[in-house]
């Protein structure tokens, strides 16, 4: 079975732009979380999906959305680039929401000039 | 709100020789409790898990680790380590109240170091 695959793996923006970053769960899993890994900060949580609805948010501002498709496959989008949005982003997927194991992703790494 | 602490920042250790790696949580409930690693660019890989029941857990690569609720701890044991675990590790703790809706919890991560 396919892991969790991320596109694109690298990103270079420019202050002020926006981006978006793609992930496909694992096959028949439905639930999609997105974490941040910078190293002053580590592993924050950003959101997770489940069929198409947001469930939870991090704390992170308004700039940070997401979606999810009927295929469950997700994307999260960051508006208005700043620096400190440069980081490495991760995508969960696991089957069902609640305590199921989240299978992680390779990762995106964003850098913000 | 629930935390994970991960006391060391860096550890070095002998090829072959036995590695444990601190994790402290704090959480109100019965925990459930991670460990992933790491690897230089590359996302996080489960080792081991634990949700209820026996308090030593078996993961892979001959990972293991003890949950003692008196200490509120997590460490992982390694008996042998080899120059290829060399990585990052993760301790993260999961809500089991919510449904795990709010996500892992991460410890700031303990780089380790496998010297020949």
């Amino acid at each position: 079975k396919a892991g969790v695959t991320q596109t694109p793996r690298y990103l270079i923006k420019t202050r002020g732009q926006q981006v978006t970053l793609s992930c496909s769960p694992i096959s028949g899993h439905r639930s999609v979380s997105w974490y941040q890994q910078t190293p002053g900060q580590g592993l924050q949580f950003l959101f997770e999906y489940f069929s198409e609805t947001q469930r939870n948010k991090g704390n992170f501002p308004g700039r940070f959305s997401g979606r999810q498709f009927s295929n469950s496959r997700s994307e999260m989008n960051v508006s208005t680039l700043e620096l400190g949005d440069s980081a490495l982003y991760l995508c969960a997927s696991r089957r069902d929401h609640g305590l199921e194991t989240q299978y992680f992703g390779p990762g995106t790494r964003l850098l913000v000039l | 709100a629930q935390s994970v602490t991960q006391p060391d920042i860096h550890i070095t250790v002998s090829e072959g020789a036995s590695l444990e790696l601190r994790c402290n949580y704090s959480y109100g409930a019965t925990p459930y409790l991670f460990w992933y690693v790491q690897s230089p660019g590359q996302g996080l890989q489960l080792l081991l898990k634990y949700f209820s029941g026996d308090t030593l857990v078996q993961g892979i690569k001959g990972f293991e680790a003890e949950f003692k609720r008196s200490q509120s701890s997590f460490n992982l044991r390694k008996p042998s380590v080899h120059w290829s675990d060399a990585a990052e590790y993760f301790c993260a703790v999961g809500d089991s109240s919510g449904g795990g809706a709010d996500g892992l919890t991460f410890g700031k991560g303990t780089h380790l170091i496998i010297q020949p």
